[in-house]
C-alpha cells in the first residue's frame, strides 16, 4: 500500500533554513509527482510545490518560491523540501502528498498523504 | 493567482440532514476542482475529484457538481462522523484551497 512517512518535527530560529523529508513506499516512486502542502496553526491548507519522481521537474507557488527547493532521491524514494529564510509566519504542520495519477505532468489530484511535520519559528 | 471563495465558513446541522457547501473561483477553472475532509490532527482526505467523481472508497452520501466558478458539494444524510472542516481545491493554475467549511452537528 503506499505510504508516505514524513520526518520529525523541527523548531528553528528566524532567518534559519529547514529542510523536511517524505519518504515514499508501496508505488513505483519514480511514476508518480509528490507536493507539499502547510497548514498554520488554525487555519487553511497553502500549497507550496510539487516535484515529478521520475524526470525532477518542480512547480512552485508564487508566495514561496523565492525560498523553497524542492528535491528527490530516486535511489531513497525520498522527496526533500527545503525552505530559507525562515519567519514566524512559517510556522506549521507540512504535509507531503502524492498524486493519484501517474505520468509525466502533474494532476495535483492528491488522495495519498503524509502524516505531516510540525515546523516551529520562534526566536 | 486563482482564488477559491468557500461558504458558509461554518455551518450547524442534524445528524440526517442535507448539507451543501459552495465554492466560487476567480475565474474560469473548467472542472479542476477537488474537495476534502480533514478531522482534528490528521491530514486532509480526498472525497470528490474534477468536480464530481468520488474518490475510492467514499461513501455514496458525498457528492460534488459544477464547472466553471461556481461549484457545490452535498453530504445527504449527514452522519456524526462527517464532523470535520471541508476544503475545495482548485488545481486549473497552480493550486490553491478555499478556506474551508467547519461542519458541526446541532
Amino acid at each position: 500500500q503506499v505510504q508516505l512517512v514524513q520526518s520529525g518535527a523541527e523548531v528553528k530560529m528566524p532567518g534559519a533554513s529547514v529542510k523536511l523529508s517524505c519518504k515514499a513506499s508501496g508505488y513505483s516512486f519514480t511514476n508518480y509527482a509528490i507536493h507539499w502542502v502547510r497548514q498554520a496553526p488554525g487555519q487553511g491548507l497553502e500549497w507550496l510545490g510539487g516535484i515529478n519522481g521520475g524526470n525532477g521537474k518542480t512547480k512552485y507557488s508564487h508566495k514561496t518560491q523565492v525560498r523553497l527547493t524542492i528535491s528527490r532521491d530516486k535511489s531513497a524514494t525520498t522527496v526533500y523540501m527545503e525552505l530559507s529564510s525562515l519567519k514566524s509566519e512559517d510556522t506549521a504542520v507540512y504535509y507531503c502528498a502524492r498524486e493519484i495519477w501517474e505520468g509525466t505532468e502533474m494532476t495535483h489530484i492528491f488522495p495519498f498523504w503524509g502524516q505531516g511535520t510540525l515546523v516551529s519559528v520562534s526566536p | 493567482d486563482i482564488q477559491m471563495t468557500q461558504s458558509p465558513s461554518s455551518l450547524s446541522a442534524s445528524v440526517g440532514d442535507r448539507v451543501t457547501i459552495t465554492c466560487q473561483a476567480s475565474q474560469d477553472i473548467s472542472n479542476y476542482l477537488n474537495w476534502y475532509q480533514q478531522t482534528p490532527g490528521q491530514a486532509p482526505k480526498l472525497l470528490i475529484y474534477d468536480a464530481s467523481n468520488l474518490a475510492t472508497g467514499v461513501p455514496s452520501r458525498f457528492s460534488g457538481s459544477g464547472s466553471g466558478t461556481h461549484f457545490t458539494f452535498s453530504i445527504t444524510s449527514l452522519q456524526p462522523e462527517d464532523i470535520a472542516t471541508y476544503f475545495c481545491q482548485q488545481y486549473d493554475t497552480l493550486v490553491t484551497f478555499g478556506q474551508g467549511t467547519r461542519l458541526e452537528i446541532k
